[in-house]
């Protein structure tokens, strides 16, 4: 058990330029969900995976927005024409119907700062 | 609509100063309510689950409860590195996931 990794840590782009994170859940883990979180607030929901099925979308989500799990292991955000508001941090956490307490486990997140 | 309210936002304690951070809520149906730690830069740690009212959960120095409308997370004789934000989030029946949805946190900071 490696845990959950995300990559890149940090980013820093232009407005404007499309960006892309990857997120690795630990292995056989079926369940993947992308979190949103700013300073100073709880990560919020913005997306869910059960194997490569995307079964619900925030309204945090808009159109710029979009995710994947081509294969059922590892997923991608990516954001089309950022912009300044979609700075924060992304995490990415996985979870298994076999576990007893339902818990989700997070990585370390990826840093977005849009100039 | 689900919510969840931690209280205080902040809070600071002497090293071995016992204090509670609480986790208000309302969900149309709880499945779990999570208490998860997070340093500055990091990602959330999973600390407990808890299913029902009256339920109970240790870990070395932390302890969860809860009620049916809130949660506590007891600290006793605090530690410099218990120092974190603590998050609380629910999950409700409702839906087809099992989301996660989280509090602002509260920010603890132990002085030695």
């Amino acid at each position: 058990d490696t845990g959950v990794s995300q990559d890149p840590r940090h980013k820093i782009t232009k407005r404007g330029q499309n960006v892309t994170f990857r997120c690795d859940p630990i292995s056989e883990h079926n369940r993947l969900y992308w979190y949103r979180q700013t300073l100073g607030q709880g990560p919020e929901f913005l997306t869910y995976f059960q194997n490569e099925a995307q079964l619900e979308k925030s309204r945090l989500l808009s159109d710029r927005f979009s995710a994947e799990r081509p294969k059922g292991s590892f997923s991608t955000l990516e954001i089309q024409r950022t912009e300044q508001g979609d700075s924060a941090m992304y995490l990415c956490a996985s979870s298994t119907r076999r576990s007893s307490y339902n818990e989700q486990f997070f990585g370390p997140g990826t840093r977005l700062t849009v100039l | 609509e689900d919510q969840v309210t931690q209280s205080p936002e902040a809070l600071r304690l002497q090293e071995g100063e016992s204090s509670s951070l609480n986790c208000s809520y309302t969900v149309s149906g709880l499945r779990g309510l999570f208490w998860y730690r997070q340093d500055p830069g990091k990602g959330p740690e999973f600390l407990f689950t808890l299913y029902s009212a009256g339920e109970e959960k240790e870990k070395e120095r932390l302890k969860a409860t809860l009620t049916k409308k809130e949660s506590f997370l007891h600290i006793t004789a605090p530690k410099p590195e218990d120092s974190a934000t603590y998050l609380c989030a629910v999950q409700n029946y409702g839906g087809a996931t099992n989301k996660l949805i989280f509090g602002t946190g509260t920010l603890l900071a132990v002085q030695p």
